[in-house]
């Protein structure tokens, strides 16, 4: 079964310090992996599409990774508004479906 | 691009009334998609739409749920008979061609008394 494994649930960070969020996948073939972040009471926000293993995308103070079985996040000198849910989720390959599994998400809050 | 939009933001309701949500997807998108979020989980999928065909729907789409996309532009999903479990946030996500991003509308919020 396809599955998407976020780590940590919950992340405190002091304004400035660098850390990186991990989304671990066990997929029958993957077509995608997709990034987006969360703000509470809203939708999620796309932030970034990997297609394949040693791809990397970046924007702003974010940067994602992906290999064969994860992806990282990774969160360079972050500031206040940075704080967010970080969901990751996965696009597989199989029949008509183009529905995305989703982990359950990392709860960044960054402290000035 | 004005974004997906989604009405109403906020519904409550008594247990065992119908409820009916509206999605308006991106204007030149053809691919439109339910989702429902719990608090503290990951959105979990319910179905998916390519125009006006439904081409998918998960088993947590009982047989209270039905949603339509009338035309191939806005989608509703009703829920007949609400139940306490029916609490959640419904969102609706629209994209272009297969494997292109989705982008999700602000949800909306049921909550049932």
């Amino acid at each position: 079964e396809d599955q998407v494994t976020q780590s940590p649930e919950a992340l405190r960070l002091q304004e400035g310090e660098s850390s990186s969020l991990n989304c671990s996948y066990t997929v029958s073939g993957l077509r995608g992996l997709f990034w987006y972040r969360q703000d509470p009471g809203k939708g999620p926000e796309f932030l970034f599409t990997l297609y394949s293993a040693g791809e990397e995308k970046e924007k702003e103070r974010l940067k994602a990774t992906l290999t064969k079985k994860e992806s990282f996040l990774h969160i360079t000198a972050p500031k206040p508004e940075d704080s967010a849910t970080y969901l990751c989720a996965v696009h597989a390959y199989g029949g008509a479906t183009n529905k995305l599994i989703f982990g359950t998400g990392t709860l960044l809050a960054v402290q000035p | 691009d004005t974004g997906v939009s989604q009405d109403p933001r906020h519904k409550i309701t008594k247990r065992g009334q119908n409820v009916t949500f509206r999605c308006d997807p991106i204007s030149e998108h053809n691919r439109l998609y339910w989702y429902r979020q719990t608090l503290g989980q990951g959105p979990e999928f319910l179905t998916y739409f390519q125009n006006e065909a439904q081409l998918e729907k998960s088993r947590l789409l009982s047989d209270r749920f039905s949603a339509e996309r009338p035309k191939g532009s806005f989608s509703t999903l009703e829920i007949q008979r609400t139940e306490q479990g029916d609490s959640a946030m419904y969102l609706c996500a629209s994209s272009g061609d297969s494997n292109q991003p989705q982008h999700f509308g602000d949800g909306t919020r049921l909550s049932i008394l």
